[in-house]
């Protein structure tokens, strides 16, 4: 079974610019989640889809951060303009249905905002 | 506001020897626990879960332990292998996952 698909890995951009990453869970997920993780602390959800429906962006910066999942497979996210605080890593991962079913994480997109 | 904490960034175990990892929540209400492992440059992997209905669950080599009345869990890796050197995350659940901090094991050979 393949994994969930994370691309890209790493990206370098400076302040104000934009940027998106792309996220292709594990086939037949219905829940999808995006998460920030910033170095030296766990994960922390930014977005949480079921199928192509926003379950939970509470914690989403909804000024600069965005997030879609129109076919209710892949998703992207997209920071613009980003600021020199969004660096971390950006983890997508997806489980079968509910928030409890164990989730599978993707390898992350290493984001270094200059 | 951190609701599931890990204290111990980090921990040095003898190959062969227990390794204990512990965490720590503030929420009465997390129905589900769970540890994830992550190596370097890797996404985290799911470990082990232990529902709070139980006390304990043992999978292998790995064994958690909850303790409702102290809030408190633990995951116990016997006997530890050069290979379990990884970061190790607690994450709690209720409407979403909570996680804590990491503690990084090294398992010495």
């Amino acid at each position: 079974e393949a994994g969930v698909a994370q691309s890209p890995r790493y990206k370098i951009i400076e302040k104000r610019q934009s940027v998106a990453f792309w996220c292709n869970p594990i086939s037949g997920h219905a829940t999808l989640y995006w998460y920030q993780q910033i170095l030296g602390q766990g994960p922390k959800l930014l977005i949480q889809f079921q199928n192509n429906g926003v379950v939970d962006d509470s914690q989403l910066p909804k000024d600069r951060f965005s997030a879609e999942r129109l076919k209710g497979v892949d998703s992207t996210l997209k920071i613009q303009p980003a600021k020199l605080e969004d660096s971390a890593v950006y983890l997508c991962a997806s489980s079968l249905v509910s928030d409890t079913d164990t989730q599978y994480f993707g390898p992350g997109t290493r984001l270094t905002v200059l | 506001d951190q609701q599931v904490k890990q204290n111990s960034p980090s921990l040095s175990v003898q190959e062969g020897r227990i390794s204990i990892l512990n965490c720590d929540y503030t929420n009465s209400m997390f129905d589900y626990f769970l540890w994830y492992k992550k190596y370097p440059a890797e996404g985290p992997t799911f470990l082990i879960s232990i529902s709070s209905i139980k006390d304990k669950n043992e999978d292998g080599r790995f064994t958690v332990f909850l303790n409702k009345s102290a809030k408190h869990l633990s995951l116990h890796i016997v006997p530890s292998q050069p290979g379990d050197s990884a970061v190790y995350f607690c994450a709690a659940s209720l409407d979403q996952f909570y996680f804590g901090t990491g503690t990084s094991l090294t398992v010495i050979p």
